[in-house]
């Protein structure tokens, strides 16, 4: 199986900070690679996709970059809505995976 | 709207099964693949498996933590997701989602999922 790694596992941020978020493939995805927010009790809502990609509806202040193996989502200034659990997800293999998460919280 | 919603989550115990249901609507439920993805309390996401559409013999893949205990199966005509889960494990607890999907795309639609808890 494919292993995602994100990084870091907990990020700490104020409201207007710009933040960004790493995803590592452990070969190579052919940018088949999303981003997928998560708040408590919720499912999670799809961001990004094609690593670049923006999800209708979603704000332009998320974006993603990456190419090969390394990924990464950037939120340009947080809002108090952004604070929230973020995976990564590969989807070019039969078999998907997850990134472990990063729990995005208030300074 | 398109709407995914799961049923048939509850306490079992260890060795014992269930099945889980998610019911589809808003969407041309035959023309999408279909995963389910589990998360255990307090724990990060992970996939269990899909189903693909008639087209492709609504061929299934599964993680390799339920291969063999976990089966996947739909019915176009109810509009409906199954999870026919075997030899139940206590590492099996989670919330159980559908969530809807294309040949190599990623989740763009979820259930709100369905706790399934394994304990004696």
């Amino acid at each position: 199986d494919i292993q995602m790694t994100q990084s870091p596992s907990t990020l700490s941020a104020s409201v207007g900070d710009r933040v960004t978020i790493t995803c590592r493939a452990s070969q190579s995805i052919n940018g088949r690679l999303a981003w997928y927010q998560q708040k408590p009790g919720k499912a999670p809502n799809l961001l990004i996709y094609k690593a670049s990609s923006l999800e209708s509806g979603v704000p332009s202040r998320f974006s993603g970059s990456g190419s090969g193996t390394e990924f990464t989502l950037t939120i340009s200034s947080l809002q108090p809505d952004d604070f929230a659990t973020y995976y990564c997800q590969q989807y070019n293999s039969y078999s998907i995976t997850f990134g472990q998460g990063t729990r995005l919280e208030i300074k | 709207e398109v709407q995914l919603v799961e049923s048939g989550g509850g306490l079992v115990q260890p060795g014992g099964s269930l099945r889980l249901s998610c019911g589809a609507s808003g969407f041309t439920f035959s023309d999408h693949y279909m995963d389910w993805v589990r998360q255990a309390p307090g724990k990060g996401l992970e996939w269990v498996g899909r189903i693909r559409i008639k087209a492709n013999g609504y061929t299934t893949e599964y993680a390799a933590s339920v291969k063999g205990r976990f089966t996947i199966s739909r019915d176009d005509s109810k509009n409906s997701l199954y999870l026919q889960m075997n030899s139940l494990e206590t590492e099996d607890t989670a919330v159980y989602y559908c969530a809807r999907t294309r040949s190599y795309s990623p989740n763009d639609y979820w259930g709100q999922g369905t706790l399934v808890t394994v304990s004696s």
